[in-house]
């Protein structure tokens, strides 16, 4: 079955520097690629997402990239805010179909250093 | 985007009641909605998918009979924890498909005395 792993599992980066979160799958048939954030005590929001169509998407601060060929996909955030702390996960469903269960990463807990 | 909405988002009941969970879409009607649990620290663990109008697709080690799962309409699912002890204290969260997309709840934090 589909098999997403991330990396790394904790990030600190000072603020207004960039981080950068990667993730790989390993369903070849997979074709969108969703990135949540997750504060503390609440349920995982969207923040963007990727289709396989496309290898960049870009929305304000936050950027996603897309290797279909190697199989990774990435999180990129630039000028970090202290409101940017969080859980991060990458999910990949396998397939591409109404019912398909979605593959979470084993998210990465960042902190934006003041 | 979409919202999702669960209620209640924390409940604190005794060992040996059961506690309903609600899952409603606010703007969109879903045909496949899914249950996690989710412990300190870990990623979302699915436990069951549900779908509308048929009956629900657990994850293998999940109790059926002690996680009822029903999805009687497009916009609300429901989780009901059965028989609830201890162990079943957890941060419990719901998405409902807007296909490609699931839209996440705020999740039920569960706490079994």
């Amino acid at each position: 079955g589909e098999n997403v792993e991330q990396h790394p599992s904790t990030l600190s980066v000072q603020e207004g520097d960039s981080a950068v979160i990667k993730c790989t799958y390993s369903d070849s048939a997979s074709n969108y690629f969703p990135w949540y954030k997750q504060e503390l005590g609440k349920g995982p929001q969207l923040i963007i997402d990727i289709r396989s169509n496309v290898g960049e998407k870009k929305d304000q601060r936050i950027a996603v990239t897309l290797n279909k060929t190697a199989k990774h996909f990435s999180l990129h955030i630039t000028e970090t805010q202290p409101e940017d702390s969080a859980v991060y996960f990458c999910a990949a469903p396998p397939g591409y179909s109404s019912a398909s269960k979605i593959i979470f990463g084993s998210g990465t807990r960042l902190s934006i250093r003041p | 985007g979409a919202v999702v909405s669960q209620h209640p988002s924390w409940v604190i009941c005794k060992s040996g009641t059961s506690v309903k969970i609600e899952c409603r879409s606010l703007d969109f009607q879903a045909t496949t909605m899914f249950w996690y649990r989710q412990f300190p620290k870990q990623s979302l663990m699915l436990m069951a998918t549900s779908n509308e109008g048929s009956k629900a697709t657990y994850e293998q080690g999940v109790e059926k009979d002690k996680f009822l799962i029903n999805h009687a309409s497009l916009t609300l699912s429901t989780l009901t924890v059965t028989s609830a002890h201890p162990e079943d204290s957890s941060f419990y969260i719901c998405s409902a498909r807007d296909f490609p997309v699931d839209f996440f709840g705020q999740g039920t934090r569960l706490t079994v005395v």
